[in-house]
């Protein structure tokens, strides 16, 4: 069964803008971590952010925020200001206590002068 | 510090070939885990391992063999390649936990003919 859930396969934003990334996972785990990945085209993964299923406070990390809603099973990264540099595509993954790691399908942002 | 590093960057392989992907990491993590990304599928575990002498069948583990006889190495034997196993593939390790973001090797493109 799948475990998270990517649903925008695309999207664009002008620069300087802010987007949402919507993530949502599926999970009878009381104790799991959300993260979210970054992969250029270069095809690197870089770790962005993290959040934990106890975190009361949203996960930030600079321009990076994790919109984390607990009750409808959605974990959103949110980037502020975008810049030309923040397109790739973007990975929302889970890891739970059995220590596997669920990816979603992605999302490929493109950021427009 | 290396971090993790995956050889060889590129193959090609003959149906029915077998050959083993290399992946190693200098930061003592205790997990370590071998992916493959397909388009639009995201990134589907194969094997993990946390700890030496210990691995764990994930997603698509079928035609894959993988051992841990040490903390640094975690290599994945492809038995008898087959034009499906045409992929990317990643290798990546953290440490034991919830909170602990994986690092990932730069990958390995891999084409079966």
């Amino acid at each position: 069964a799948q475990k998270i859930t990517q649903t925008q396969p695309g999207m664009f934003v002008q620069e300087k803008e802010a987007v949402t990334l919507d993530c949502t996972y599926d999970t009878s785990d009381q104790s799991y971590g959300l993260f979210w990945y970054k992969q250029p085209s270069s095809g690197e993964m870089i770790f962005l952010i993290y959040q934990g299923s106890y975190d009361e406070q949203n996960a930030t990390e600079g321009r990076y925020s994790l919109n984390f809603q607990k009750a409808r099973k959605s974990a959103n990264l949110v980037i502020s200001a975008s810049q030309l540099g923040d397109s790739a595509m973007y990975f929302c993954a889970m890891r739970n206590t059995g220590n596997q790691f669920y990816f979603g399908t992605g999302t490929s942002l493109t950021v427009i002068p | 510090n290396a971090g993790v590093t995956q050889t060889p960057k590129f193959q090609v392989l003959k149906t029915g070939q077998s050959m083993t992907l290399q992946c190693a990491q200098d930061m003592n993590h205790e997990y370590m885990s071998w992916y493959r990304q397909d388009p639009g599928m995201g990134l589907r575990l194969i094997h993990y391992s946390v700890g030496a002498g210990i691995t764990d069948q994930g997603e698509v583990p079928n035609g894959y063999n993988v051992s841990r006889s040490t903390t640094e190495d975690f290599p994945l034997r492809l038995l008898s390649a087959a034009p499906s196993q045409t992929s990317v593939y990643f290798c990546a390790s953290s440490y034991s936990g919830l909170s602990y973001e994986q690092y990932f090797g730069p990958g390995t493109r891999l084409t079966v003919t």
